[in-house]
């Protein structure tokens, strides 16, 4: 299973759009890219998916590159509200449960 | 989405008694779920997968006879930590993916439950 490298936190304010790239050198063909978020004394949830170039949904953007080697979550206008540990696993839909969580990245964001 | 709840939310027991958790999908059916235990600050480490009708599979270094897991049906997986100790206090968290609506890789996860030994 593909081994995720993440910064381990990050600084923003309200307002900002932040960027939280992933490193995966080792992604396989059907390994599917995915982030989680954590609050604090909660289960994860899911935030987004994607296999290559861009995805967007109503509340990120993931955008991976044609080697797939690495992929950068994307939160706009991010509020006190994403102050959260984010997730990116990597690995086959298929056994998706089997995903290692690698270290995660822990945002605050300040007024 | 797809809903996982745990039961109970957090738990305080003595040292060498057992606890139970549960994890249940509400809303779809579960033939896999998976169990993880959270330490403070620390990542979510995967400790066993739970089949229905069949026995966990364990991850390396996870005692299983430690931590029992029953997969009794589609709905409902347990984790059984027997004798606990200090040691074994933790955040434990289930997720469980819906098979019926293909693989897409979207895993769903229970609130957590904490368990404290005293």
């Amino acid at each position: 299973l593909a081994k995720t490298t993440q910064p381990i936190s990050m600084d923003s304010y309200e307002g900002q759009e932040v960027n939280i790239t992933c490193s995966h050198n080792n992604i396989a063909t059907n390994d599917y890219i995915t982030w989680y978020q954590q609050f604090p004394s909660q289960g994860p949830r899911f935030i987004i998916q994607g296999y290559k170039t861009k995805v967007t949904n109503e509340v990120a953007s993931l955008f991976i590159p044609a080697d797939r080697k690495s992929s950068t979550l994307s939160l706009p206008r991010v509020s006190l509200s994403d102050t959260a540990v984010y997730y990116c696993l990597v690995g086959p839909n298929t056994n998706a449960g089997k995903s290692t969580f690698g270290d995660g990245t822990t945002l605050t964001v300040k007024p | 989405g797809a809903v996982v709840s745990q039961h109970p939310s957090w738990v305080i027991c003595k040292s060498g008694t057992s606890v139970k958790i549960e994890c249940r999908s509400l809303d779809f059916q579960a033939t896999t779920m998976f169990w993880y235990r959270q330490f403070p600050k620390q990542s979510l480490m995967l400790m066993a997968t739970s089949n229905e009708g069949s026995k966990a599979t364990y991850e390396q270094g996870v005692e299983k006879d430690k931590f029992l897991i029953n997969h009794a049906s589609l709905t409902l997986s347990t984790l059984t930590v027997t004798s606990a100790h200090p040691e074994d206090s933790s955040f434990y968290i289930c997720s469980a993916m819906p098979g019926s609506r293909g693989n897409t890789g979207e895993l769903f996860f229970g609130e957590g439950s904490r368990l404290t030994v005293l």
